[in-house]
């Protein structure tokens, strides 16, 4: 049982290069999201998907795209990198697409943008 | 927008006290708040959930209080270990997710 898995675990992009990060959740949960980390900043979401089929914005949408493959993967495109989306992403999951529910989340990917 | 405010420096504190971490947000008021844990280079981890109507939640040696007056949480780690140093996070959920920048917690034998 791995949990969120995400890869890669690290990349380095030049500006206007593109690229998609991936996420799979092996607990059949309902909803997946996106976040990045930036130093001082805490985690702020980037998109959602309450479930299979939808996808919502969350804080911080610009620059990026997502696509709810299936129930299992949730993937994060970033069509033109700039220096600005230079961060840490983590992908979580959830049962519900609630408040009151619990996240998990992936190891991260760490995305240097030059 | 939501502001969610936990103290930047880190704590530092003793084997065996009680650690105690604050969150305070702003504007509107949570139905939920969560606090959750994250080490150097890995992703958060669930720790606790408390509702509005709970004053106070427990798990093993960690408590959390949830003032909705004051627009605070409180989270407490009793008998401290060096293994409890991390960084702490805490959500309080609106209608959507956000989450404070952590209180970085470090226990000294």
């Amino acid at each position: 049982n791995a949990g969120v898995t995400q890869t890669p675990k690290f990349q380095v992009l030049k500006t206007g290069q593109s690229m998609t990060l991936q996420c799979a959740q092996d607990m059949n949960h309902n909803s997946m999201y996106w976040y990045r980390q930036d130093p001082g900043m805490g985690l702020r979401l980037i998109y959602y998907s309450a479930s299979e089929g939808t996808t919502d914005k969350g804080e911080v949408p610009n620059g990026y795209n997502v696509s709810r493959l299936n129930k299992r993967e949730f993937s994060l495109r970033l069509e033109s990198a700039a220096p600005s989306q230079t961060s840490v992403y983590f992908c979580a999951s959830s049962e519900g697409s609630g408040i009151s529910y619990e996240q998990y989340f992936g190891p991260g990917t760490r995305l240097t943008v030059t | 927008s939501q502001k969610i405010e936990q103290n930047s420096e880190a704590l530092n504190i003793q084997e065996g006290k009680t650690a105690t971490l604050t969150c305070n947000y702003t504007n509107y008021s949570p139905a939920y708040l969560q606090w959750y844990r994250q080490d150097p280079g890995r992703g958060p981890v669930f720790l606790l959930l408390i509702r509005e109507n709970e004053k106070e939640k427990r798990k093993e040696r960690l408590k959390v209080t949830f003032d909705t007056t004051l627009k605070q949480s409180l989270f407490h780690i009793t008998a401290s270990q060096p293994a409890d140093s991390a960084t702490y996070l805490c959500a309080p959920n609106f209608n959507k997710f956000y989450f404070g920048s952590g209180t970085k917690l470090n226990v000294k034998p």
